[in-house]
């Protein structure tokens, strides 16, 4: 059972227009989200991340929303540029579980100039 | 920042023979690390747990006497491959969690290549 779920494979938007990349997940114990970025054949990047008691974290382009009642989370990324093109991780985590973290399947985000 | 280093990148190793791969955490200290691996098109499947001084914790379904674990410092963990076969060819990731907060990030290495031929 996939307790972290990106239903989106793949999102191609334009260059300079907003790109939102949705997360759903199962599990309401989850406490703590996070946002990675990943090139092929490289480790993941961590982009943002958002506690369970905020409901929007902002750092630069990148923003995350999270909706506690609708288990859902997205991030946001505005303005796109070619070089956010890769694969968007989504991932939870809960307390008193040493934060190991739980996957989404990803999503591929193409920018296109 | 926090950076995470692995070594090697890439490996080609013959079927039985066994594979080391480190993480080291460079800039910080990580009680904790986790190693990941990665099929193609698929998400990140965690393997294991790294606690420093003491044993890892395997996921259901990962065999402990063929991934070795040792984590024998706050910025050194390692993965043995033992008796590697081409089934094991995949991308393992490691990942250092950096500690102090209630929130706790963990930042990934750029991942290792193991092709068994």
């Amino acid at each position: 059972d996939q307790q972290v779920k990106q239903n989106s494979p793949s999102l191609s938007v334009q260059e300079g227009r907003i790109s939102i990349l949705n997360c759903d997940y199962t599990n309401s114990m989850f406490d703590y989200f996070l946002w990675y970025k990943k090139y092929p054949a490289e480790g993941p990047t961590f982009l943002i991340s958002i506690s369970s008691i905020k409901d929007k974290n902002e750092d630069g382009r990148f923003t995350v929303f999270l909706n506690k009642s609708a288990k859902h989370l997205s991030l946001h990324i505005v303005p796109s540029q070619p070089g956010d093109s890769a694969v968007y991780f989504c991932a939870a985590s809960l307390s008193g579980s040493a934060r190991q973290l739980t996957f989404g399947s990803g999503t591929q985000l193409t920018v296109l100039p | 920042g926090a950076v995470v280093s692995q070594h090697p990148s890439r490996v080609i190793c013959k079927s039985g023979t066994s594979v080391k791969i480190e993480c080291r955490s460079l800039d910080f200290q990580a009680t904790t690390m986790f190693w990941y691996r990665q099929f193609p098109k698929q998400s990140l499947m965690l393997m294991a747990t790294s606690n420093e001084g003491s044993k890892a914790t395997y996921e259901q379904g990962v065999e402990k006497d063929k991934f070795l674990i040792n984590h024998a410092s706050l910025t050194l963990s390692t993965l043995t491959v033992t008796s590697a076969h081409p089934e094991d060819s995949s991308f393992y990731i490691c990942s250092a969690k950096r500690g102090g907060n209630f929130q706790e990030t963990q930042y990934f290495g750029p991942g290792t290549r193991l092709l068994v031929l």
